[in-house]
């Protein structure tokens, strides 16, 4: 059984500062990690992708993908309100298909 | 572009009745999906057609069929509802199915109660 496993949460970080979101997987044969963002009430909307080992950074959001110890991390730099949000980790194979983990609640606090 | 669309938005069936969820997109995109949520279990892929003509179950089949209408159009239908599927239903569509990067864009959901 192929698992994505993040912490749940809730996460609260001070506005300003860096929130720090990670997430582990079971497939070694894994090709491809998405982070999505979900308001509540709202559909996944996605962040960014990454399939290289490193970081990949895009605006106040950075990726980082550790292929070895089979870890993805996200990074939010400059945190605010309005990033406040369930963040849930994807991990895609040749197949297609995407494995979801459950998501973590981020609260970011004026 | 409208991305992803869902038909209903909110439904209300009891316990043996039957309905069909649609969905749409018009991204000239290959694969679709249909996928629940319900509170602390995550997204969970019921069924996925990787191309027009093609369907294939996913993690949480039992209770629901699908039909790829056209390369647009990805129904969802349960014959007998059940309280157990109560959820909200996502439908998402990528482009290429199982190249590195191929995302997937979900439409707003269709919020579905079983009473």
């Amino acid at each position: 059984q192929k698992e994505v496993e993040q912490n749940s949460g809730p996460l609260s970080v001070p506005e300003g500062a860096i929130a720090s979101l990670n997430c582990t997987y079971s497939d070694r044969g894994s090709q491809s990690f998405f982070w999505y963002r979900q308001y509540s009430g709202k559909s996944p909307e996605l962040i960014m992708f990454i399939y290289s080992n490193g970081d990949k950074e895009d605006g106040r959001f950075t990726a980082q993908l550790n292929k070895a110890s089979q870890y993805v991390s996200l990074l939010i730099r400059d945190s605010q309100p309005s990033d406040s949000a369930t963040y849930l980790c994807a991990v895609g194979g040749s197949q297609g298909n995407l494995i979801f983990g459950k998501g973590t609640k981020l609260s970011v606090k004026p | 572009n409208a991305g992803v669309t869902q038909t209903p938005k909110f439904q209300v069936l009891k316990t043996g009745q039957s309905m069909t969820l649609q969905c749409a997109q018009d991204m000239n995109h290959n694969s679709m999906y249909w996928y629940r949520q319900d509170p602390g279990m995550g997204l969970r892929l019921i069924y996925y057609s990787a191309s027009e003509g093609t369907t294939d179950k996913g993690e949480v089949p039992n209770g629901y069929n699908v039909s790829r209408l056209n390369k647009r159009e990805f129904s969802l239908r349960l014959e007998s509802a059940a309280p157990s599927q109560t959820s909200v239903y996502f439908c998402a569509s990528s482009h290429s199915p199982g190249q590195v990067g191929d995302t997937q864009y979900f439409g707003p959901g269709t919020r579905l109660t079983v009473l």
